[in-house]
């Protein structure tokens, strides 16, 4: 079965600065990953998700993340936040065979500084 | 295209109660989960369905049934709630399995159980 980890529980940035969210994960073959926000009171939002090919994806509200199969991960970049981007942010992945049903990480939440 | 909704947005119970949330989505998807949110767990998954007719269990669902006689509609059912069940809930569809494709979620259901 695959798992997910989001090693960071909160992260503090200034808004402009940039910003990288980990996301390290197991399974054997090739993943699908995913990222969503979950804005305060909200439901999630996908953000961006990875299946095969360019191993960088682009997101929506500037948002991109690297897929790296020797390192076991999908980490989420933006190269300057804004206020507006302070929410939780989940990781999650599922099998490329079987089920296909995914499994998320336990959230890491932005606060952003003014 | 209201996309999901979920009702109630907060509900109270006593130990005993039962009651069912409400989720529907009008986008014709096949696919529909329940996920329950609790603080530094992250998202779990208690029951999901593949069509009508079809539902199976996911990670948590101990305590919880479902059914799925509409593709619009999938109510969660709490049997006799306990505490251990105070959560957000959550439910999502997508038009494909949901770790192949992107999930859209509902506003969710702050649930107490005293």
């Amino acid at each position: 079965a695959q798992s997910v980890t989001q090693p960071d529980i909160h992260i503090t940035v200034s808004e402009g600065a940039s910003l990288e969210l980990r996301c390290n994960y197991s399974y054997g073959a090739t993943p699908y990953l995913f990222w969503y926000v979950q804005s305060p009171g909200q439901g999630l939002q996908l953000l961006l998700k990875y299946f095969s090919g360019d191993t960088l994806v682009q997101g929506i509200k500037g948002f991109e993340a690297e897929f790296k199969r020797s390192q076991s991960s999908f980490n989420l970049r933006k190269p300057s936040v804004h206020w507006s981007d302070a929410a939780e942010y989940f990781c999650a992945v599922a099998a490329s065979g079987g089920s296909y049903i995914p499994t998320f990480g336990r959230g890491t939440s932005l606060i952003v500084h003014p | 295209n209201a996309g999901v909704t979920q009702t109630p947005k907060f509900q109270v119970l006593k130990t005993g109660q039962s009651m069912t949330l409400q989720c529907a989505q009008d986008m014709n998807h096949e696919y529909m989960s329940w996920y329950r949110q609790d603080p530094g767990m992250g998202l779990r998954l208690i029951h999901y369905s593949v069509g009508a007719g079809i539902t199976d269990q996911g990670e948590v669902p101990n305590g919880y049934n479902v059914s799925r006689s509409t593709t619009e509609d999938f109510p969660l059912r709490l049997l006799s709630a306990a505490p251990s069940q105070t959560s957000v809930y959550f439910c999502a569809s997508s038009y494909l399995a949901g770790g192949t494709d992107t999930q859209y979620f509902g506003p969710g259901t702050r649930l107490t159980v005293l």
